[in-house]
C-alpha cells in the first residue's frame, strides 16, 4: 500500500476511444504529478498540479489532458491516441513543491496499451 | 533545462559483488534522491541528500553528494539478489513551478547467484 492508488492498472484501447486513468491519494499531500515510464525514455514529468492548480505542462501533446478537482484526484484523459503512447503511466504525490517537501510517492502505474 | 544523466545503464554482478551507479547533473542542485523500482513495480524512495559533501549509509548502501553539488553515487556494498532492480536518481527542476523532480535514465542492476 503505497497511499497512492491509480486504476485501472491495465488498459487496452483503440486509437479512436476515449478513456481515463484514475488517482486517489490519502497521504493528505498538496501536489500530484503524472509521470510517463516507456522503454525509450523513463521517466517522462507530464504534468504537475500544486492545490489544484496545473503548474507545468511539460510538452504533452493535446492528446492527454490532466484533470485536478480537489487535491486528493488527479485525473488523465485520453483521446486518439497514437500506438507509441503505450506506456506506463505513474501517477504520484509529494508533500508540496518545496525543496524540502519534493519527495515522491508514486502509485503503482496503470499500464496503457494503444492498439 | 536541468537534467540528471546516470551511468551505467546496465550492470550484471554476481551476488557478493560491489555495485556503484554515478549521477551527474547539468546544474548544481538543492538537494538529489534516489529511488529504486523492481521489477514489475513502482518506483520507491530511498533516500534525500541536501548538504555538499554529504554521505548517508543505508545498511550496505552508501550515497553521495559531491562537494559541487552536481553529482552523486550510490554503492551497495556486498550485492544480493533483493538489490536487482533499476536505481534513479533524481534532481529538481527548479523552475518557476516549484521543485518537481527530473529522473535519470537509470541503471538497472542485475544479480546473478
Amino acid at each position: 500500500e503505497t497511499g497512492v492508488t491509480q486504476t485501472p492498472r491495465h488498459l487496452v484501447m483503440g486509437m479512436t476511444n476515449k478513456k481515463s486513468l484514475k488517482c486517489e491519494q490519502h497521504l493528505g499531500h498538496n501536489a500530484m504529478y503524472w509521470y510517463k515510464q516507456s522503454a525509450k525514455k523513463p521517466l517522462e514529468l507530464m504534468f504537475v498540479y500544486s492545490l489544484e492548480e496545473r503548474v507545468e505542462n511539460n510538452s504533452v501533446p493535446s492528446r492527454f489532458s490532466p484533470e485536478c478537482p480537489n487535491s486528493s484526484h488527479l485525473f488523465l484523459h485520453l483521446h486518439t491516441l497514437q500506438p507509441e503512447d503505450s506506456a506506463l503511466y505513474l501517477c504520484a504525490s509529494s508533500q508540496d513543491l518545496g525543496v524540502f517537501g519534493n519527495t515522491i510517492y508514486f502509485g503503482e502505474g496503470s499500464w496503457l496499451t494503444v492498439v | 533545462g536541468q537534467q540528471v544523466m546516470q551511468i551505467p545503464q546496465y550492470q550484471h554482478v554476481q551476488e557478493g559483488e560491489d555495485f556503484t551507479t554515478y549521477c551527474n547533473s547539468s546544474t548544481t542542485l538543492s538537494n538529489i534522491q534516489w529511488y529504486k523500482q523492481r521489477p514489475g513495480g513502482h518506483p520507491v524512495f530511498l533516500i534525500q541528500l541536501v548538504k555538499s559533501g554529504e554521505v548517508k549509509k543505508q545498511k550496505r548502501l552508501t550515497f553521495q553528494f559531491g562537494e559541487a553539488k552536481k553529482n552523486s553515487s550510490l554503492h551497495i556494498t556486498a550485492t544480493q539478489t533483493t538489490d536487482v532492480g533499476t536505481y534513479f536518481c533524481a534532481g529538481p527542476r527548479g523552475s518557476n513551478s516549484g521543485y518537481a523532480l527530473n529522473f535519470g535514465k537509470g541503471t538497472s542492476l542485475l544479480v546473478t547467484p
